[in-house]
């Protein structure tokens, strides 16, 4: 069964500094990864995924994460935080290769960027 | 805005009772997921639809049921309500029937069941 972890409730980061939202995830083959922001009262939007290829994927509104097969990780990274980018953010995982797997969820991991 | 219409925006009605939610994809659409959002459980896949055929099932309650009209919109039907129904339910569109492309999510339902 696929599984998908994120450890951390809460992040918190000032302004101006560097972020990262982590996700582990667990799965008996090659993985889909996904990463969402769901900003309050809306749905969720999609921000970048891994299929295949290079393990740095370059996303929306300047994220990116980097795929890392030997750590089971697909952290979600950002150079420069904006206070705009407070959001609940998701990590998602599917089992490439076996038809239609449907996206299995993490918990969430509120983002707050303070000015 | 992603494209996809979601109605009603909140639904507030009594156990036992029985609600539809109604679902729009984005145009050129032909999957579309359900999902169920609530604190205790997370973000947990429902169902998903591909032109009009059931495709996925995933953590979906006998008590619950959807279907995908021609037109391609989908409606969840939620019969003897429980408390703990109550929850945010999401629908999501993508183009194809595969995950490995995007979906696109709508603003939800909010139920609450009293």
């Amino acid at each position: 069964a696929q599984s998908v972890a994120q450890p951390e409730d809460q992040v918190n980061v000032a302004e101006g500094n560097p972020l990262t939202v982590k996700c582990t995830y667990s799965v008996s083959g090659n993985p889909y990864l996904f990463w969402y922001v769901q900003y309050p009262n809306r749905g969720l939007q999609f921000l970048l995924k891994y299929i295949t290829g290079d393990n740095l994927v370059k996303g929306s509104y300047g994220f990116e994460a980097e795929f890392n097969k030997s750590q089971t990780s697909f952290h979600l990274k950002k150079p420069s935080a904006l206070v705009s980018d407070s959001a609940l953010y998701f990590c998602a995982v599917s089992l490439r290769g076996t038809g239609n797997t449907p996206l299995v969820f993490g918990k969430g991991t509120r983002l707050s960027v303070i000015a | 805005d992603s494209g996809v219409t979601q109605t009603p925006k909140h639904l507030i009605t009594a156990t036992g009772q029985r609600v539809t939610l109604r679902c729009s994809p984005r145009s050129g659409d032909l999957s579309v997921y359900w999902y169920q959002q609530s604190l205790d459980q997370g973000l947990q896949f429902l169902i998903q639809y591909y032109n009009g055929e059931e495709r996925a099932k995933g953590n979906i309650l006998e008590r619950f049921s959807a279907q995908q009209f021609p037109d391609l919109h989908s409606e969840l039907n939620l019969s003897s309500l429980e408390l703990g129904d109550s929850a945010l339910y999401f629908c999501a569109s993508s183009q194809r029937d595969s995950v490995d492309y995007e979906q696109y999510f709508g603003p939800g339902t909010r139920l609450t069941v009293t």
